[in-house]
């Protein structure tokens, strides 16, 4: 089956860096996928990685090891307002994203 | 308006009740679809269209049907719920269900409980 693993819950302190893991078995990989959910809102496009490597946007960057079916989102200089769930989702050989579910960020100040 | 919008935002229904919850997106998109989100469950893919064409249906059970007049509009249709259906019921849109980047873009959902 295909399955996308991710802690359930995380704390960190404002100010500080925190990274997030996502690790994936699924039938193919067409690129991998971060979201960022705030309670009651809707899931907004953080990062997109299909190749190897870091990939750094701001204060947010994401890796990919696709060989060790491996990727993690690192978020810097932590806010208040980065509180919310991190969604990692696959693309599989079809074409269908597969999420997993979630990471739930708490941000102390 | 912009970007994805879904109504109701807020749903209580009997078992018995019919209802539909309506998605409208601003974005001149192709494809898109219905997901269903319950509490620390990962995001299940219920209904995707593209080209107003339905290209997936994920099992989904026969009290829920999808309707996509055109590549706007996207309907789920409810009826004979059951209490495990209450969930976040999300919509999104993307530029063509197989392009290679193909960002969802994700409406607020519609929250709906089942009595």
């Amino acid at each position: 089956g295909q399955n996308i693993d991710q802690p359930t819950e995380m704390t960190a302190t404002e100010g500080a860096i925190v990274q997030i893991n996502c690790t994936y078995q699924t039938s193919g990989f067409n690129g991998l996928f971060w979201y960022q959910q705030h309670a009651g809102e809707a899931p907004t496009f953080l990062s997109y990685n299909v190749l190897d490597g870091l990939e750094e946007k701001g204060r947010f960057s994401s890796f990919l090891s696709r060989s060790k079916g491996y990727s993690y989102l690192l978020l810097k200089e932590l806010q208040m307002k980065d509180s919310a769930s991190y969604l990692c989702a696959v693309r599989d050989s079809n074409y269908q994203l597969i999420w997993g579910a979630g990471t739930k960020l708490i941000i102390k100040p | 308006e912009t970007g994805v919008t879904q109504t109701p935002r807020h749903l209580v229904m009997g078992m018995t009740n019919k209802k539909s919850l309506k998605c409208e997106q601003h974005l001149g998109h192709n494809a898109m679809y219905w997901y269903k989100q319950s509490a620390k469950k990962p995001l299940e893919l219920m209904f995707v269209y593209n080209f107003k064409e339905q290209t997936e249906n994920n099992s989904v059970p026969s009290r829920f049907s999808p309707e996509c007049p055109n590549s706007s509009h996207l309907f789920l249709h409810l009826h004979t719920l059951q209490p495990e259906d209450s969930a976040l019921y999300l919509c999104a849109s993307s530029q063509d269900e197989a392009s290679p980047y193909n960002e969802q873009f994700f409406g607020p959902g519609t929250r709906l409980t089942v009595l």
